[in-house]
């Protein structure tokens, strides 16, 4: 069983569209939960972390955490364009890191 | 301040020959990261420097690769010699601490062994 599981996509939603992405993980050691957003023939960015169960809302993402079922969400509201990439939900503890294979999200205009 | 940056962005060579992939990390980032991406598959851990010293390199694939980070500044990765499966995108990144997630990434190093 891989350490963190994460449907590729792609995942195509109209303009406006509420998204949602998901990962479940198997290691209840892990502490740290972030997701990264990564544009073609770029390194991926920080999107938003946490490391509690619960919800952290920045603007229109919202990240979901619940360690009890092992399971981590991203969504995004009001989906726009530039918002086209492939999402990376990442899993750290300590200082070690296990990311998902991505999924590849296309917002149409 | 000045991101994460590799070079070459892309390198094509032929299986048996060497490459040598430079990291230059974000400035008073002591931990840096070398990660793979082989076409299709997850990013993967390749080891982890804090300062100069290799404080867990167990994602090294085999002892074709040697990474170095001479004065806990830029880090080269060094692949001897090159197989087809070493094909994919090389990344690294930076940390002031990797406690708090926040990995800081170049935009890799896009190998293609023929």
């Amino acid at each position: 069983q891989k350490e963190v599981e994460q449907d590729p996509g792609p995942l195509s939603v109209p303009e406006g569209a509420i998204v949602s992405l998901n990962c479940t993980y198997s290691n209840s050691a892990f502490q740290y939960f972030m997701w990264y957003r990564q544009y073609s023939r770029k390194g991926p960015e920080l999107l938003m972390y946490t490391y509690s169960s619960g919800n952290k809302e920045d603007g229109r993402f919202t990240a979901q955490v619940d360690k009890s079922s092992k399971y981590i969400s991203l969504f995004i509201r009001d989906s726009q364009p530039s918002d086209s990439a492939t999402y990376l939900c990442a899993i750290s503890y300590g200082q070690n890191f296990v990311f998902g294979p991505g999924t590849r999200l296309s917002v149409l205009p | 301040e000045a991101g994460v940056t590799q070079f070459p962005s892309h390198s094509v060579i032929e299986k048996g020959q060497t490459v040598t992939l430079r990291c230059d990390p974000i400035s008073g980032h002591d931990n840096l990261y070398w990660y793979r991406r082989v076409m299709g598959k997850e990013i993967k851990f390749l080891l982890h420097f804090v300062k100069e010293s290799k404080q867990d390199e167990s994602g090294m694939p085999n002892n074709r690769f040697l990474a170095e980070r001479t004065g806990g500044t830029y880090s080269t990765l060094k692949v001897q010699p090159a197989e087809l499966e070493d094909s994919g995108v090389y990344f690294c990144a930076s940390s002031q601490d990797p406690h708090t997630g926040t990995l800081h990434f170049g935009n890799g190093t896009r190998l293609t062994v023929t």
